[in-house]
């Protein structure tokens, strides 16, 4: 069955530390993963995509097949990336199962 | 980016009454959206995919006679909770997605905050 795993639902950090938020997944097919993000009072949106292999916000995930993992990461956390972070798996064109989330507080 | 726009963002109701909850692609087209659940500090729970033209799919679980869900253009789905009881009380989120395939990006509105008294 298709799952995607985020086994932390709180990480707490101090400003400066790296940071990474776990992702897990189970699909048989060949996965497209992405990472969206939703600020305090703000709406879900998308952070990072894995297929573009790009660094966002100074964040950066590797899709590693073998462990089946999408780990995010930032060497050096800024307050401002206080926020509640998801996961996504895309099934077929359009539709997402997304992980149950992480919330990131990065103390001061 | 592309804008999603959700009506209303907070909407309190009588039991046994039917709210109506509107998702908008303001400056894209959208075949399919779709429609989500989130109970507090929990995922978003897919409810549902809305199709442009034709009827709705429901994912297991989710009664299609209590939501019914309405996509009559490209630019609106429409979210109907019916005969609401207090349990229905939740935030529902819908989301339009572009692109497709691994350039896929979905826009997601602010969200719908129902209570049922």
């Amino acid at each position: 069955a298709q799952r995607v795993t985020q086994p932390e639902k709180l990480l707490s950090v101090f400003k400066g530390a790296p940071v990474e938020l776990k992702c897990n997944y189970s699909y048989s097919g060949s996965p497209e993963l992405f990472w969206y993000v939703q600020y305090s009072r703000q709406r879900l949106q998308l952070l990072l995509r894995h297929i573009s292999r790009e660094s966002i916000k100074g964040f950066t995930a590797d899709l590693n097949k073998g462990e089946t993992s999408f780990h995010l990461k930032k060497p050096f956390a800024q307050e401002e990336d206080s926020a509640m972070y998801y996961c996504a798996l895309l099934l077929g064109t359009y539709k997402y199962i997304f992980g149950t989330g992480t919330r990131l507080k990065v103390l001061a | 980016g592309a804008v999603v726009s959700q009506h209303p963002s907070r909407v309190i109701c009588k039991s046994g009454t039917s709210v109506k909850i509107e998702c908008r692609s303001l400056d894209f087209q959208a075949t399919t959206m779709f429609w989500y659940r989130q109970f507090p500090k929990q995922s978003l729970m897919l409810m549902a995919t809305s199709n442009e033209g034709s009827k709705a799919t429901y994912e297991q679980g989710v009664e299609k006679d209590k939501f019914l869900i309405n996509h009559a253009s490209l630019t609106l789905s429409t979210l109907t909770v019916t005969s609401a009881h207090p349990e229905d009380s939740s935030f529902y989120i819908c989301s339009a997605p572009t692109g497709g395939g691994p350039n896929t990006e979905a826009f997601f509105g602010q969200g719908t905050r129902l209570t049922v008294v």
